[in-house]
């Protein structure tokens, strides 16, 4: 089946500074998505991307579609406590409403 | 605009035990999906419904797992027996197809099987 391989596992940074983060895949996806999870609770969509080269941004958060349409990038810009959780890249292989492949998840935490 | 909704939102039971969770989609969207998330692992597919049919159950483990979406709204997911394998957090998420897909998801279910 369909992997994705996302970096890094966890990072430690400190407040203030910016985060990137990456996801690829060995075969090509349609539409990425990005989310986040704290715990005990379920992932909230972040960014959804839907064509290949596409960078979408939401407030401090930056998403891109790669070329390629095997990877995506997020990057959080200028971090604060509350970006803590783990972000996960998602992807569609399919059309339409598909089931999602998720990475395993960056685990970000902040040190103020 | 309420959320997706599910319930209960935790769940302990013995294994060989029968298990239900329950999730109530975003008004007006007509896929719904269960997902299976293990600790320290992204979210798995089970299953997916396109209104009450089901229309990717290809990852849901049939021997003891079934799904059921009888009106095309809320759904309810069903483990008999349960194994020590199946805990784990169940998410349930919805889409409106509608252009741009997105998939929203509810709080989850963690359940431990002891």
């Amino acid at each position: 089946g369909q992997q994705l391989n996302q970096s890094p596992q966890s990072m430690f940074i400190q407040e203030g500074e910016d985060v990137s983060m990456n996801c690829t895949s060995s075969s090509i996806f349609n539409t990425w998505l990005w989310y986040k999870q704290d715990p005990g609770e379920g992932p909230v969509l972040l960014i959804a991307l839907y064509k290949a080269g596409e960078l979408t941004s939401n407030g401090r958060l930056t998403a891109q579609f790669g070329i390629t349409r095997k990877d995506s990038f997020l990057n959080i810009s200028a971090s604060i406590p509350s970006d803590v959780g783990i972000y996960f890249c998602a992807g569609r292989a399919g059309g339409g409403a598909d089931g999602l492949t998720f990475g395993k998840g960056t685990h970000l935490i902040i040190q103020p | 605009e309420a959320g997706v909704v599910q319930s209960p939102r935790y769940k302990i039971i013995e294994k060989k035990q029968p298990v239900a969770f329950w999730c109530n989609p975003i008004s007006g969207h007509n896929t719904l999906y269960w997902y299976r998330q293990n600790l320290g692992q992204g979210p798995e597919l089970l299953i997916r419904y396109e209104n009450e049919e089901a229309v990717d159950d290809s990852q849901l483990p049939k021997d003891r797992f079934s799904a059921e979406r009888l009106k095309g709204v809320d759904s309810t997911l069903k483990i008999q027996p349960a194994e020590l394998g199946d805990s784990a957090v169940y998410l349930c998420a919805s889409s409106l197809v509608r252009g741009q897909v997105e998939a929203f998801f509810g709080q989850g279910t963690r359940l431990t099987v002891v």
